[in-house]
């Protein structure tokens, strides 16, 4: 397994502008999750799927951000307008249900995003 | 709405001193509990995890952790370090039966001296 893809891995962008983060989950999995890093509020929960269902999007931060997930193998996320404090480490994770929680996460290699 | 704590933001240790990491939940009922860890430039990856049973489990790289209910602990322990294992340790809950999240502490840097 290829195991969950992101795109991109650097992205720099100036303020005001567009971007929008890929993600590929692992094929089977039915949870999929967004997640920002930073160094001052560390691993944040943005939004998460089940079985391609926006199911808690409280941890978005603002209208600016949005998430989509049109069908099992493909996830969006997308700012717009971009601003500075929106710079940080995106981590896209996938996993499946185990016993009556959610199991182990597998992480993507993260997309860095920097807005100037 | 569940939290965790990681008490140790930045720990120095020398190669071969023993570590452990201090990290609470904030949780009353049944949750699955799980340490990650994230090498320098790295994704995150599975360290250890805890669904049920015995409540010291043992995890990769000589990591184990126990989980004290009583506490609503999940330490993370090894007896002894080493360079290797300087890294960024997150440790995470999902409260079951509640949703299906899972939240992550801070995360503590873990520094080791050669």
């Amino acid at each position: 397994d290829a195991g969950v893809i992101q795109s991109p891995r650097h992205e720099v962008t100036e303020m005001g502008q567009e971007v929008t983060l890929r993600c590929k989950p692992i094929s089977g999995h039915d949870y999929l999750f967004w997640y920002r890093q930073t160094m001052m509020r560390g691993l944040e929960l943005l939004i998460y799927f089940n079985n391609n269902v926006p199911i808690d999007d409280s941890g978005m931060p603002e209208d600016r951000f949005s998430a989509k997930m049109p069908n099992a193998s493909f996830s969006t996320l997308k700012i717009q307008p971009s601003e500075p404090r929106d710079s940080a480490v995106y981590f896209c994770a996938s996993s499946t249900r185990t016993g009556a929680g959610t199991g182990e996460l597998f992480f993507g290699e993260g997309s860095r995003l920097t807005v100037l | 709405a569940q939290s965790v704590s990681q008490h140790n933001h930045h720990v120095i240790l020398s190669e071969a001193a023993s570590l452990e990491l201090g990290c609470n939940y904030s949780y009353g009922g049944t949750v699955n509990l799980f340490w990650y860890v994230q090498y320098p430039g790295q994704h995150l990856q599975l360290l250890l995890k805890y669904f049920s049973g015995d409540p010291l489990v043992k995890g990769i790289k000589g990591f184990e952790a126990e989980f004290i209910k009583s506490k609503f602990s999940f330490n993370l322990r090894k007896p002894s370090v080493q360079w290797s294992d300087t890294a960024e340790y997150f440790c995470a809950v999902n409260a079951l039966n509640r949703d299906d999240k899972i939240i992550f502490g801070k995360g503590t840097r873990l520094h080791i001296l050669p």
